[in-house]
């Protein structure tokens, strides 16, 4: 059973840095895409983008100017940077995995992590 | 990039089928058979419930099935009953490596 566990500040004043990590416990680690996702205050769903184990990437084109995603293959943690940060930026963002080429679809997904930008 | 279109809020009573649309273009809904649904309610993670249009995870019941014709996939929940209250989100790959989610629709069991 895989399970992603998820950490990373909380609150950030403009023009920070976002700063998160998923950690992946179990299941066969090298064949998973992670991707991020975040969701504003009652709104839906947005993809951010994804990172393999082999530092394979691919952005949201709206916010790939923004992101940095990075990988620690030793310890199975998965982290998103997204900088110069603004009140719309506010959202869960949430850790979620697929299963690798093909298989485009999230099975499992961290618990979330409220990020809230404000002065 | 724009978000998939589904319909902001559906109804329904305890026992009687909904259905959930999700609408795309050629380069996404219409291309590729990876359309995928989540359900998500308040204050949880989503979770997945259709994968590549109308394949069923484990563990997840058969009142929940997907379809899909031209640009526009479906999710239809058959015997509506409470605990289905929840949003839902579709989700499809959008090409070169990219995915894209639909707007969400609120679902009520009247």
């Amino acid at each position: 059973q895989v399970q992603l566990q998820q950490w990373g500040a909380g609150l950030l004043k403009p023009s920070e840095t976002l700063s998160l990590t998923c950690a992946v416990y179990g299941g066969s680690f090298t064949n998973y895409y992670l991707s991020w996702v975040r969701q504003p205050p009652g709104k839906g769903l947005e993809w951010i983008g994804e990172i393999n184990r082999a530092e394979s990437i691919n952005y949201n084109p709206s916010l790939k100017s923004r992101v940095t995603m990075s990988v620690d293959t030793s310890n199975n943690q998965f982290s998103l940077k997204l900088n110069s940060v603004t009140a719309a930026d506010t959202a869960v963002y949430y850790c979620a995995s697929r299963r690798g080429l093909g298989l485009y679809y999230f099975d499992y997904w961290g618990q979330g992590t409220l990020v809230a930008v404000s002065s | 990039q724009s978000a998939l279109t589904q319909p902001a809020s559906v109804s329904g009573s305890p026992g009687q089928p909904i259905t959930i649309s999700c609408t795309g273009t050629s380069n996404d809904v219409g291309s590729h058979n990876l359309v995928s649904w989540y359900q998500q309610h308040p204050g949880k993670a989503p979770k997945l419930i259709i994968y590549e249009v109308s394949k069923r995870p484990s563990g997840v019941s058969d009142r929940f099935s997907g379809s899909k014709s031209g640009n526009t996939a479906s999710l239809t929940i058959s015997g509506l009953q409470a605990e289905d209250e929840a949003d839902y989100y579709c989700c499809s790959y959008a090409g070169t490596n990219t995915l894209i989610f639909g707007g969400g629709t609120k679902l009520t069991v009247l």
